[in-house]
């Protein structure tokens, strides 16, 4: 089945630095992959919607400046959390669909960031 | 507040069926998702539903969709410790992006 490869699985890192999560399809070629970030015991909330060789869509709320996605390829997206701070402590998660509509979003493992 | 509604806690003993709810809004939504998410890692597809079937089975898993009521359940045969879990409903929004429910946290007993 399809997989989705997401890097690293955790990080740590100081207040005020900058930390860069991928997302790779590994079998399948992705036009759209959405990145979501989840609080603790609670549900999934879309960030933004990466789009290959065009800017990302975001999500209300989401600061653009902060969140820096780039889908340079059609197997890779990535997610920058620019000049992180503790409040961006949380999980992130990437997902992908070989296709829009039926196809369902495939996750990858999620990236658990610690910002200190 | 969530267009997706699930009760937050689930106990089931050992071998007896879990039944997980979940409501959805959208009366366009095409597909509806189960996933299930373990303890620190991402969300797994457990199965989907399209909106024309009632019903999908897939071994131990059934899943009930009642399109009238916007209802949606998942219910899980002869339970194992294994499917402890968090479980997420999902409909498909504007043909491309998924909403989810707050996920139902299921705990099984011995």
């Amino acid at each position: 089945g399809a997989v989705v490869s997401q890097h690293p699985s955790w990080v740590i890192c100081k207040s005020g630095t900058s930390v860069k999560i991928e997302c790779r399809s590994l079998d399948f070629q992705a036009t759209t992959m959405f990145w979501y970030r989840q609080f603790p015991k609670q549900s999934l909330m879309l960030m933004a919607t990466s789009n290959e060789g065009s800017k990302a869509t975001y999500e209300q709320g989401v600061e653009k400046d902060k969140f820096l996605i780039n889908h340079a390829s059609l197997t890779l997206s990535t997610l920058t959390v620019t000049s992180a701070h503790p409040e961006d402590s949380s999980f992130y998660i990437c997902s992908a669909r070989e296709r829009r509509g039926a196809s369902p979003l495939h996750f990858g493992n999620g990236t658990r960031l610690t910002v200190t | 507040g969530e267009d997706v509604e699930q009760s937050l806690f689930l106990s089931v003993r050992e071998g007896d069926s879990s039944v997980i709810n979940c409501t959805y809004t959208d009366s366009s939504s095409t597909y509806l998702y189960w996933y299930k998410q373990e303890p620190g890692a991402g969300l797994q597809l457990l199965t989907y539903i399209f909106s024309n079937m009632d019903m999908k089975q897939d071994q131990r898993l059934t899943v009930l969709l009642n399109k009238k009521d916007k209802h949606l359940s998942l219910r899980i045969a002869d339970t194992q410790t294994g499917d402890s879990a968090i479980y997420f409903c999902a409909e498909l929004i504007d043909d491309y992006k998924l909403s989810f429910g707050a996920g139902t946290t299921v705990t099984v007993r011995a």
